[in-house]
C-alpha cells in the first residue's frame, strides 16, 4: 500500500547546528504537509507544499517538495531549544479523503 | 482559530469494560478522525469520519467502532478494552480529507 517514509527517525544537535528531515512517498502527492509535535503536545500544523519544486520559508525554517512531488524536506537553520519535538510529514491518500503520516523524525538540541 | 477539544486528558480503566472517548470541534469541519499514537510507530489511523453518520475504517480498525451523530463529535468507542489498548489517542478534524489537520490535547488511555 501507499506509505510516506521519513529519515532519520532520531537526530541529536548541539544548539546553533543545523538539521534536515527527509520524506519519501511511495507514490505522487498532491501536496504535502508538515506538523510539529511538542514534547507532551499534540502535533500542529506547519505548512502546506502544493506545486513541483516549491520552496516555502518560515523564519529558519525552509521546506522542499520535490520536483516530482514524491519527497519533501525540512531544514532548521542553526537550531535553538525551542525546535526540540517531532516533525512529521503527510501526504494525501489514494482515496482522498485521509492523510498518510510519515513516522515522524525527533529532534533534540543540547545547549 | 479551530479548537477539537477530547473530553479527557488522561483515563484509567480495567480491562473488559466498554470506554468511550468523546471529540468536539467547533469549526464546522467535514472530516473528523481517531488515532493512535505509540513510541516508535508514529500516528496510526484507527478511523475516520466525512460526514454525519459515515465512517471509514483505517489502518488498525481491530477492537475498536466510532459514532458520528452529530457534525462536531465523533466519539471513539472500545468494545471490550484490552491492555493492549494502552495508549496515546489523538482526535483531529479538517475542513476536507486531504486538507491540513487540527488535533485535540490527546488521551491518554491505560488499561489495567
Amino acid at each position: 500500500g501507499q506509505q510516506v517514509m521519513q529519515i532519520p527517525q532520531y537526530q541529536h544537535v548541539q544548539e546553533g547546528e543545523d538539521f534536515t528531515t527527509y520524506c519519501n512517498s511511495s507514490t505522487t502527492l498532491s501536496n504535502i504537509q508538515w506538523y510539529k509535535q511538542r514534547p507532551g503536545g499534540h502535533p500542529v500544523f506547519l505548512i502546506q507544499l502544493v506545486k513541483s519544486g516549491e520552496v516555502k520559508k518560515q523564519k529558519r525554517l525552509t521546506f522542499q517538495f520535490g520536483e516530482a512531488k514524491k519527497n519533501s524536506s525540512l531544514h532548521i537553520t542553526a537550531t535553538q531549544t525551542t525546535d526540540v519535538g517531532t516533525y512529521f510529514c503527510a501526504g494525501p491518500g489514494q482515496a482522498g479523503t485521509a492523510l498518510i503520516f510519515g513516522k515522524g523524525t525527533t529532534l533534540s538540541v543540547s545547549s | 482559530d479551530v479548537k477539537v477539544t477530547q473530553s479527557s486528558r488522561y483515563l484509567v480503566k480495567r480491562t473488559g469494560e466498554k470506554v468511550f472517548l468523546e471529540c468536539v470541534q467547533d469549526m464546522d469541519h467535514e472530516n473528523m478522525f481517531w488515532y493512535r499514537q505509540d513510541p516508535g510507530l508514529g500516528l496510526r489511523l484507527i478511523y475516520f469520519s466525512y460526514d454525519v453518520k459515515m465512517k471509514e475504517k483505517g489502518d488498525i480498525p481491530e477492537g475498536y467502532s466510532v459514532s458520528r451523530e452529530k457534525k462536531e463529535r465523533f466519539s471513539l468507542i472500545l468494545e471490550s478494552a484490552s491492555t493492549n489498548q494502552t495508549s496515546m489517542y489523538l482526535c483531529a478534524s479538517s475542513r476536507q480529507g486531504n486538507q491540513p489537520q487540527h488535533f485535540g490535547d490527546g488521551t491518554r488511555l491505560s488499561i489495567l
